[in-house]
């Protein structure tokens, strides 16, 4: 079974600018998400999908970041305009579904890692 | 607001030995726990879980021990191995919820010396 697919693995931009990553999920999971992981935290998820629809997004900075999931399979995530305090390693995961055991043992991609100088 | 906390950023054990990592949780409402392992540039993967009906989860070297009443969790490697070394994190989430989502730990570094 393929995993989570994330790209870029690595993007350096300078304050202001804009980036995009992109993620596809594990064919036939619903649920997908997006986590940002600050060095020496845990991930924290910004926001998730069941299908294309958004589940929570209020740990999302929606004044500049967006997320979309438009066919319910791959998903973009933009930062517009980038701060210092974006960089950090952008995971994304999906999993089959929500509130159902074993629902939450989420395939996490291998991330994106961020620099915002 | 932390609401699980892994207050040992590292631990470090010789090859053979138990590793015993440790999570606490201020939520009540969470009922299901995770432990994920994190190598560098790879994402996290899931190791193994309990639910809050169960007290013990074991599965070959790795056994996790719930503790409801203390709102306490560790992770039990036995025997650790230098594979094992890696950043653990704890996770947890509620069942029922509107918003039921994942809340992870800081995690902890683990090295295991040969």
């Amino acid at each position: 079974e393929a995993g989570v697919a994330q790209s870029p693995r690595y993007k350096i931009i300078e304050k202001r600018q804009s980036v995009a990553f992109w993620c596809n999920p594990i064919s036939g999971h619903a649920t997908l998400y997006w986590y940002q992981q600050i060095l020496g935290q845990g991930p924290k998820l910004l926001i998730q999908f069941q299908n294309n629809g958004v589940v929570d997004d209020s740990q999302l900075p929606k004044d500049r970041f967006s997320a979309e999931r438009l066919k319910g399979v791959d998903s973009t995530l933009k930062i517009q305009p980038a701060k210092l305090e974006d960089s950090a390693v952008y995971l994304c995961a999906s999993s089959l579904g929500t509130g159902l055991w074993g629902a939450n043992v989420l395939t996490f991609g291998a991330g994106s890692r961020l620099t915002v100088l | 607001d932390q609401q699980v906390k892994q207050n040992s950023p590292s631990l470090s054990v010789q090859e053979g030995r138990i590793s015993i990592l440790n999570c606490d949780y201020t939520n009540s409402m969470f009922d299901y726990f995770l432990w994920y392992k994190k190598y560098p540039a790879e994402g996290p993967t899931f190791l193994i879980s309990i639910s809050s009906i169960k007290d013990k989860n074991e599965d070959g070297r790795f056994t996790v021990f719930l503790n409801k009443s203390a709102k306490h969790l560790s992770l039990h490697i036995v025997p650790s191995q230098p594979g094992d070394s890696a950043v653990y994190f704890c996770a947890a989430f509620p069942l029922t919820g509107a918003n039921s989502k994942l809340t992870f730990g800081k995690g902890i570094t683990l090295s295991v010396r040969p």
